[in-house]
């Protein structure tokens, strides 16, 4: 079957560095989205890997392994706002998303 | 605004009776998708359009759920006799298929928040 695997909850200090890990196995792979969603609210995009490495977007990071089946998130600085869910999903060999449970994140001041 | 959006926001309903949901994706989006939301979890795929054309409906738990987009713009999802169990947000993103720079971004509505008592 098809897995996406990722902390139910986090937390963190306004400020700091959290990184949000995220592991899969899905039947063929064509990317993997990191989206925020605040409670309540649509989630929203942050970014799209499909080769391996880092791609930086302001103080958003993710990474991407594709042979560990391995991506993470990366926030710097984080501020209040920063609290929400983040999913992590996975496009497979049929372009379907298949979605993580998300993470909770909580950011403490 | 230019974003997607869905009404109702809220919809209670008896089990048993029909209810209906709309969406109105980004003008000029070609994929419109459906996906199910339950407390706490990520959206699970229902169904999804190219235009008018519904090219895979694979994650629709039932018959009695059906869904069309026969203009290829707007779209309702009907769930027929609701149970208990369909209680859920329900969420439609709709994509510019082809984008070359961000080819499979999705864009979301807040989606319709159904609580079948």
């Amino acid at each position: 079957g098809q897995n996406i695997d990722q902390p139910t909850e986090m937390t963190a200090t306004e400020g700091a560095i959290v990184q949000i890990n995220c592991t899969y196995q899905t039947s063929g792979f064509n990317g993997l989205f990191w989206y925020q969603q605040h409670a309540g609210e649509a989630p929203t995009f942050l970014s799209y890997n499909v080769l391996d490495g880092l791609e930086e977007k302001g103080r958003f990071s993710s990474f991407l392994s594709r042979s560990k089946g391995y991506s993470y998130l990366l926030l710097k600085e984080l501020q209040m706002k920063d609290s929400a869910s983040y999913l992590c999903a996975v496009l497979d060999s049929n372009y379907q998303l298949i979605w993580g449970a998300g993470t909770k994140l909580i950011i403490k001041p | 605004g230019a974003g997607v959006s869905q009404s109702p926001r809220y919809k209670v309903a008896k089990r048993g009776q029909d209810v209906a949901l709309r969406c109105d994706p980004i003008s000029g989006h070609v994929s419109l998708f459906w996906y199910q939301q339950a407390l706490g979890q990520g959206p699970e795929f229902l169904t999804y359009f190219q235009n008018e054309a519904q090219l895979d409906k694979s994650g629709l738990p039932s018959d009695r759920f059906f869904a069309e987009r026969p203009e290829g713009s707007v779209s309702t999802l009907k769930i027929q006799r609701t149970q208990q169990e369909d209680s859920a947000v329900y969420l439609c993103a709709s994509s510019l298929a082809g984008e070359l720079s961000k080819p499979y971004e999705q864009y979301f509505g807040p989606g319709t928040r159904l609580t079948v008592t």
